[in-house]
């Protein structure tokens, strides 16, 4: 297995421009989350999914994200405009259901500069 | 809501030395606490974790324990060495309306020097 899939792994775009991050969890993983994370907020919950529907959101910061996982092979997480304070590195994570199930694997993350 | 402290945010040991991270939480309900390894421009990696059922656990240099009646569970490493330099975050299962997600702690800077 390939494991978390994240693309792209580096993006730089200017302030007011729309950026989509792309997520492909682990086969047969029913959960999803994205995280932000940043020196001074550390590792962020912005949203999660459980059978590509949306349980939790309200660790999204602003009506400027938003987050779709239209089936169980891809998630994007999208930020309209963007803004200086969006800069920072942006994991997607699954992991799959029941108590042998719990581990959470992380995607090697998206590094958002926004200028 | 859930909260998960940790404690210290920075730990500089000698190679050789053991290194302790402390972390404590407040659901009574969470019962899956793994710690994550974070190496710097990398994604945090499972190295160890542990369900309530169970008071200890170990692997080679590395165990985890728990307490669940304080609510507190600790990662030990023994005989640190410089690849042991990294981010450590602790982390809790919160029941979210019948859904389960992870609440982490806020992380620990090691730096094993040689």
């Amino acid at each position: 297995d390939a494991g978390v899939i994240q693309s792209p792994r580096h993006e730089v775009t200017e302030m007011g421009q729309e950026v989509t991050l792309r997520c492909k969890p682990i086969s047969g993983h029913d959960y999803l989350f994205w995280y932000r994370q940043t020196m001074m907020r550390g590792l962020e919950l912005l949203i999660y999914f459980n059978n590509n529907v949306p349980i939790d959101d309200s660790g999204m910061p602003e009506d400027r994200f938003s987050a779709k996982m239209p089936n169980a092979s891809f998630s994007t997480l999208k930020i309209q405009p963007s803004e200086p304070r969006d800069s920072a590195v942006y994991f997607c994570a699954s992991r799959g259901s029941g108590a042998a199930t719990d581990t959470q694997y992380f995607g090697p993350g998206t590094r958002l500069t926004v200028l | 809501g859930e909260n998960v402290e940790q404690h210290p945010s920075t730990l500089s040991v000698q190679e050789g030395d053991s290194a302790v991270i402390k972390c404590t939480y407040s659901d009574s309900a969470s019962n899956y606490f793994p710690w994550y390894k974070q190496e710097l421009g990398k994604r945090p990696q499972l190295i160890i974790d542990i369900r309530s059922n169970v008071g200890e656990k170990k692997d080679q240099r590395i165990a985890v324990t728990l307490n669940k009646t304080a609510k507190h569970f600790s990662l030990h490493i023994t005989e640190t060495q410089p690849e042991d330099s990294a981010v450590y975050f602790c982390a809790a299962t919160v029941r979210d309306t019948g859904f389960q997600k992870l609440v982490f702690g806020t992380g620990t800077r090691l730096l094993v020097s040689p």
